[in-house]
């Protein structure tokens, strides 16, 4: 069985740290994703990676980089946490092409006071 | 672009009720659809799919038929549980998008005793 694996559950941070949010997959998948769940958006796409080094923009990529060094790590980064950052952030993974599903982390909650 | 729209929630049904959470999409190519639930405190996880038209997903007694003439993916279950009681999302994968999907909003279903 695919794992997803995000490094936290919970987080709470202050206004203008820098947070690393961890997520490895056991699965040789090739793209990786991640995703903010807020109530009544939905899920946003944040940021994507097809491939290590490699990293596409989503729906709402401000405030927000990424890193992929190996291919089973996608480390989201939060460079100065806001407030309005505060969410419940979800990893997700797959292998190629348009027929194979999402294999989703448990998320990580993320407060910034 | 691609878009995906699912009956608004909250839905309240009493144990062994037949439910049907209604999808529609809009996409270019030929889309793969899929149902995720989300249980409480978790990430999503795959229900089921259908990749190409006239297709039948099914899992756990819930359905969904891929019909391209009315462009929807709508989820069925005859008779549902307490344990169904969570929130669930239809989503696309377009062969024109790079592997990214397109969320739903999210119904939330409760099931009462």
């Amino acid at each position: 069985d695919v794992k997803v694996t995000q490094s936290s559950r919970y987080l709470v941070k202050r206004t203008g740290e820098k947070v690393f949010l961890e997520c490895v997959q056991d699965m040789d998948h090739e793209n990786m994703f991640w995703y903010r769940q807020d109530p009544g958006l939905g899920l946003r796409l944040i940021y994507f990676s097809y491939d290590v080094k490699m990293k596409e923009k989503g729906d709402i990529p401000e405030g927000y980089s990424v890193s992929r060094e190996k291919k089973e790590r996608f480390s989201l980064i939060l460079e100065s946490a806001s407030t309005n950052q505060t969410s419940m952030y979800l990893c997700a993974s797959h292998t190629q092409g348009n027929n194979s599903p999402l294999h989703f982390g448990n998320g990580t909650r993320l407060t910034v006071t | 672009g691609d878009s995906v729209t699912q009956m608004e929630g909250p839905v309240t049904l009493s144990e062994e009720a037949f439910l049907t959470i209604n999808c529609t999409y809009t996409a270019t190519g030929y889309p793969s659809l899929f149902w995720y639930v989300q249980y409480p405190g978790e990430g999503l996880q795959l229900l089921l799919k259908a990749t190409k038209a006239d297709d039948k997903g099914s899992n756990k007694g819930f359905e969904a038929t891929y019909r391209k003439e009315t462009t929807s993916f709508h989820l069925e279950k005859g008779s549902v549980q307490v344990s169904d009681s969570a929130v669930y999302f239809c989503a696309l994968s377009g062969d024109t998008n790079a592997g990214k999907s397109t969320f739903g909003d999210g119904t939330t279903l409760t099931v009462k005793p």
